[in-house]
């Protein structure tokens, strides 16, 4: 069965720290992997795309790891601010379905 | 200039009633897709369209109607509106049909609650 699983389910952490955010998989056959943001009240925006060659890829103080061997990915944020309160949602595509895990929810407080 | 928009962000009806969910997106994508999130956060599909063409079809009950007049609008039509149907509904877009490494865009989100 097809599935996206996402840890922590929340993280509460101090402006300026990072984190590390993580997504395993069981997801065949593996197309790619994406993680999005979701602000509250929005709809997710999309952070990073990464395909099975790829292990590593960035977006600003976002960076996106993915080792396919073991199927998992995880999404470090550097220096957080205020504005990275959200939720992070891991998204794997297999084949022409994508499967979403239920996200991790972070707050940033000053 | 917004990417995919859809109205009304919010909705609230009662049981019985019947609602349509407009989206529209300027990106000149060919595939459109309806998304429900449910109080867990959890996103599910619901329809996908290319060309006006309906694509995916997932488990959702007949009372859920999608319409696309062109491949720019996919509209959501919701009949005998029941309590369960509280949700979020996203409206989404891509430039080809099978998402591939294509970017999904997502809406704002539609509140739908049914009292």
């Amino acid at each position: 069965k097809n599935q996206v699983e996402q840890s922590p389910q929340s993280l509460i952490i101090l402006e300026g720290k990072n984190c590390t955010l993580q997504c395993n998989y069981t997801v065949s056959p593996f197309s790619n992997l994406r993680w999005y943001k979701q602000d509250t009240g929005r709809g997710p925006v999309s952070l990073t795309i990464m395909t099975f060659s790829e292990n590593t890829k960035s977006n600003g103080r976002y960076t996106a790891t993915l080792d396919a061997d073991t199927k998992q990915s995880s999404l470090h944020i550097t220096a957080s601010q205020l504005s990275d309160s959200a939720s992070y949602i891991c998204v794997v595509s297999a084949g022409t379905a994508l499967i979403f895990g239920k996200g991790t929810t972070l707050s940033v407080s000053s | 200039d917004t990417a995919v928009s859809q109205t009304p962000k919010y909705l609230v009806t009662q049981m019985g009633n019947d609602k349509s969910i407009k989206c529209e997106q300027n990106l000149g994508h060919d595939t459109m897709y309806w998304y429900k999130q449910d109080s867990k956060k959890f996103l599910k599909i619901m329809f996908s369209y290319n060309n006006k063409e309906l694509i995916i079809n997932e488990t959702v009950p007949n009372r859920f109607s999608p319409k696309s007049p062109d491949k720019a609008h996919l509209n959501l039509h919701i009949n005998s509106l029941e309590l369960g149907d509280s949700a979020v509904y996203f409206c989404a877009s891509s430039l080809e049909v099978w998402p591939g490494g294509n970017t999904i865009y997502f809406g704002e989100g539609s509140w739908l609650t049914v009292v």
